[in-house]
């Protein structure tokens, strides 16, 4: 089965400088990736996905992520972290549909102004 | 469009109590599913359905009940609630069932305490 990685439980890093949140995965056959923001007491919130084609992702503010098939990985990233940045990401797997989506035990970002 | 919307927001149950968390999408979505949130592990499917009378088990079934008479509601039934079901527990859905790579949208969620 399917399995996500997010090796960092915290990020800290400064407003305007860049932010990296790490996803490793797992999976038979070709990968479907994604990113989801919860923000507190909310729900989570769509970022990014990958599905095929071009390995740079771009997503909603901002952020973008890099398919690397060779490393199994679909790192998060932004140039420049906002404090409103600073919230749970989480990043998902699945190899055919949503039935088998996996998800990561998430990274708690903090931009510190 | 409310989107995903559930309720109640926040429950507290004794143990062996039954209750109904709602779920309803206004977008038409295929697909509905279930997961339930705890700190370190992320989010585990429970059961999730492909359309209106037709649902299946997730990750992590045991001790919940679902059902999809319409296309709108999707709602989850704790029968006899036990301390290890105390989480939080998100709705979500997503246009089309089977279809690969496709956005699942979510609810705000339900935060739920068994004591």
């Amino acid at each position: 089965a399917q399995s996500v990685a997010q090796p960092e439980d915290q990020v800290n890093v400064a407003e305007g400088n860049p932010l990296t949140v790490k996803c490793t995965y797992s999976v038979s056959g070709n990968p479907y990736l994604f990113w989801y923001v919860q923000y507190p007491n909310r729900g989570l919130q769509f970022l990014l996905k990958y599905i095929t084609g071009d390995n740079l992702v771009k997503g909603s503010y901002g952020f973008e992520a890099e398919f690397n098939k060779s490393q199994t990985s679909f790192h998060l990233k932004k140039p420049s972290a906002l404090v409103s940045d600073s919230a749970l990401y989480f990043c998902a797997v699945s190899a055919y549909n949503n039935n088998d989506m996996r998800f990561g035990a998430g990274t708690r970002l903090t931009v510190k102004p | 469009n409310a989107g995903v919307t559930q309720t109640p927001k926040f429950q507290v149950l004794k143990t062996g109590q039954s209750m109904t968390l709602q779920c309803a999408q206004d977008m038409n979505h295929e697909y509905m599913s279930w997961y339930r949130q705890d700190p370190g592990m992320g989010l585990r499917l429970i059961h999730y359905s492909v359309g209106a009378g037709i649902t299946d088990q997730g990750e992590v079934p045991n001790g919940y009940n679902v059902s999809r008479s319409t296309t709108e509601d999707f709602p989850l039934r704790l029968l006899s609630a036990a301390p290890s079901q105390t989480s939080v527990y998100f709705c979500a859905s997503s246009l089309q069932a089977g279809a690969p790579g496709d956005t699942q949208y979510f609810g705000p969620g339900t935060r739920l305490t068994v004591l």
